[in-house]
């Protein structure tokens, strides 16, 4: 199975930061990746796929980059509903595996 | 509206099985894959299991593989997840989650998820 690896795995920031998250894949995927939003008690939200195709709705401070084995996640100007859980994802081959989950706190 | 509801969860002992369902309404059902995932409480997020638009093709996660059975009802807009030799570690929220036209995996509805509780 793929390992997906994310970094870190929580940290703290304020309103307007910019931040980025780093998922790495244990071998290559090309650009079979998603990145999801989760909030407590709710499922979670798919924010980008391919890698850097943003999901209809989502706010473009929410950006993708990436392929291969090297992904970021990066959020332009942190607004407070954007406090979550972040998880990526692979889906180049089965089984599909999540990364462990970035959690993101306000400071 | 694209909407996933998943049902059927509850307290099952060792040992036990369970059936969970997900009602799925708002798109056409038979031409999507469809996918469970689990997550533990307090925990990330963990694949369980997958089957194809028409039911011919299914997946599952090694932890489940031989205890759990996949399977849908097109006429009926319904997924299922047949669960057996319920573990403790089985224990979690069992979402539904339909699959992204255009991708082969990015999961772009979810239900609401249903708890399955493992206890003695």
């Amino acid at each position: 199975a793929i390992r997906m690896t994310q970094s870190p795995s929580s940290f703290s920031a304020s309103t307007g930061d910019r931040v980025t998250i780093t998922c790495r894949a244990s071998q290559g995927i090309s650009s079979y990746l998603a990145w999801y939003q989760q909030k407590p008690g709710k499922a979670p939200k798919l924010l980008i796929y391919a890698a850097s195709t943003l999901q209809s709705g989502v706010p473009s401070r929410f950006s993708g980059s990436g392929s291969g084995t090297d992904f970021t996640l990066t959020i332009s100007c942190l607004q407070s509903e954007d406090f979550a859980t972040y998880y990526c994802q692979q889906y180049y081959s089965y089984p599909r595996t999540f990364g462990q989950g970035t959690k993101l706190e306000i400071k | 509206e694209v909407q996933l509801v998943e049902s059927g969860g509850g307290l099952v002992q060792p040992g036990g099985s369970l059936r969970l369902s997900c009602a799925a309404s708002g798109f056409t059902f038979s031409s999507y894959a469809m996918h469970w995932v689990r997550q533990a409480p307090g925990k990330g997020l963990e694949y369980v299991s997958a089957i194809s638009s028409n039911g011919g093709s299914t997946y599952y996660a090694n932890s489940v593989k031989g205890r759990f059975t996949i399977s849908r009802d097109n006429s009926k807009n319904t997924l299922y997840l047949q669960m057996g030799s319920l573990r403790a570690e089985d224990m979690a929220v069992y979402y539904c989650a339909r699959v992204k036209v255009a991708t082969s995996g990015a999961f772009d509805y979810w239900g609401q998820g249903t708890l399955v509780t493992v206890s003695s």
